[in-house]
């Protein structure tokens, strides 16, 4: 039962231009969400954040967008750069401040 | 310095035997974690502790248990190992799982082969 999803398994993009990482889910009573990056080898590494009761957060390059009635959630990543290259987790909280993780999507930005 | 570090980092052993993974953390925070990444690549939480008190247990045989002498401390035997164990193990640590503003720090991961 896959209440985070990433459908997407891969992603690329040119240098410069946006990167729009995707993820739903279904578990109305997350309340936390967050996004990981992780390169290979090396553990995930936290990126952003967001409360249920915002729909937008921004942090330098990132921005996450949260649309609570489509269960759906977005990391914008603006200007892509080549080192942000790496697979992305896209992550909610449930309940006993338990992280349920999506499957990640590999991000891969061309020079 | 390594904020969470764990040890080995690459751990092959035979089937039916025991081992151990270290995590410790110099990060001063209150909860530590440990997640595997199965061949799928889903991360999925097994324990969370709280100042060394258990507060997450998800549905992990029985083979693996976790200790934690003190807080910063939070390490993982397993007993009689399966071929099914084979897998990749993050430990974590967050301040305090309520504010989740920082996220967790993960450890780089030790990669358990079962063969």
């Amino acid at each position: 039962d896959q209440q985070v999803k990433q459908n997407s398994p891969s992603l690329s993009v040119q240098e410069g231009r946006i990167s729009i990482l995707n993820c739903d889910y279904t578990n109305s009573m997350f309340d936390y969400f967050l996004w990981y990056k992780k390169y290979p080898a090396e553990g995930p590494t936290f990126l952003i954040s967001i409360s249920s009761i915002k729909d937008k957060n921004e942090d330098g390059r990132f921005t996450v967008f949260l649309n609570k009635s489509a269960k759906h959630l977005s990391l914008h990543i603006v200007p892509s750069q080549p080192g942000d290259s790496a697979v992305y987790f896209c992550a909610a909280r449930g309940s006993n401040y338990k992280l349920t993780f999506g499957k990640g999507t590999l991000l891969t930005v061309n020079p | 310095d390594t904020a969470v570090s764990q040890t080995p980092k690459y751990l092959v052993t035979q089937m039916g035997n025991d081992k151990s993974i270290k995590c410790e953390q110099n990060l001063g925070h209150d909860t530590m974690y440990w997640y595997k990444q199965d061949s799928k690549k889903f991360l999925k939480i097994m324990f969370s502790y709280n100042n060394k008190e258990l507060i997450i247990n998800e549905t992990v045989p029985n083979r693996f248990s976790p200790k934690s002498p003190d807080k910063a401390h939070l390490n993982l035997h397993i007993n009689s190992l399966e071929l099914g164990d084979s897998a990749v193990y993050f430990c974590a640590s967050s301040q305090d799982p309520g504010r989740l503003i920082y996220g967790y720090t993960f450890g780089s991961g030790t990669r358990l082969t079962v063969v």
